[in-house]
């Protein structure tokens, strides 16, 4: 009973490179969410998806890019890290938009 | 713009030592606010939702309750393991925003012996 799966949980990447960041959910719920928590800043919404096939954006989408593979699945994707993008990232569900949230445990990236 | 404000930011509790959290909001139309308990190195864990005014829900030591403007977490005589960073989180009832949760920046709560 995994719940909300992230992966990687650590990963340091130098300026320019891409990555993806995996998310999944046995939770059969419908809605998923990326937020990143910074130090001060509390958590923000980068992208979610309402159901599968929908994704729309959050607070601070910029430099980001989601794709929501199947029910289960929500990736979010880094094309040109910057240093500004050092963070900790946080998938979360719901089984409806609105609903109370289930996280994953973290990505914490650092961009150098 | 809607906004969250948690405070203290940081509180620390002998055991048994009760207290609050509170979250003061400011959002067009509630729909609903949201608990978190969040360890180190750890995502979020939830703990209550409230829909409104008046409400109140508990969990062990926990109690939290809703205003139209606030919202308290009450700690009952707490043990070092409730030692954690508490965050709310409230729910707008409309328009392009509804779903989202808008995080406070939390309160990181130490309980020691």
């Amino acid at each position: 009973n995994a719940g909300v799966t992230q992966t990687p949980k650590f990963q340091v990447l130098k300026t320019g490179q891409s990555m993806t960041l995996q998310c999944a959910q046995d939770m059969n719920h419908n809605s998923m969410y990326w937020y990143r928590q910074d130090p001060g800043m509390g958590l923000r919404l980068i992208y979610y998806s309402a159901s599968e096939g929908t994704t729309d954006k959050g607070e601070v989408p910029n430099g980001y890019n989601v794709s929501r593979l199947n029910k289960r699945e929500f990736s979010l994707r880094l094309e040109s890290a910057a240093p500004s993008q050092t963070s900790v990232y946080f998938c979360a569900t719901s089984l409806r938009l609105g609903d109370g949230y289930t996280f994953g445990s973290g990505t914490r990236l650092t961009v150098v | 713009e809607d906004q969250v404000t948690q405070s203290p930011e940081a509180l620390r509790l002998q055991e048994g030592e009760s207290s609050s959290l509170n979250c003061s909001y400011t959002v067009s139309g509630l729909r609903g606010l949201f608990w978190y308990r969040q360890d180190p190195g750890k995502g979020p864990e939830f703990l209550f939702t409230l829909y409104s005014a008046g409400e109140e829900k508990e969990k062990e030591r926990l109690k939290a309750t809703l205003t139209k403007k606030e919202s308290f977490l009450h700690i009952t005589a707490p043990k070092p393991e409730d030692s954690a960073t508490y965050l709310c989180a409230v729910q707008p009832d409309r328009g392009s925003t509804l779903g989202r949760l808008y995080f406070g920046r939390g309160t990181q709560l130490t309980v020691w012996p």
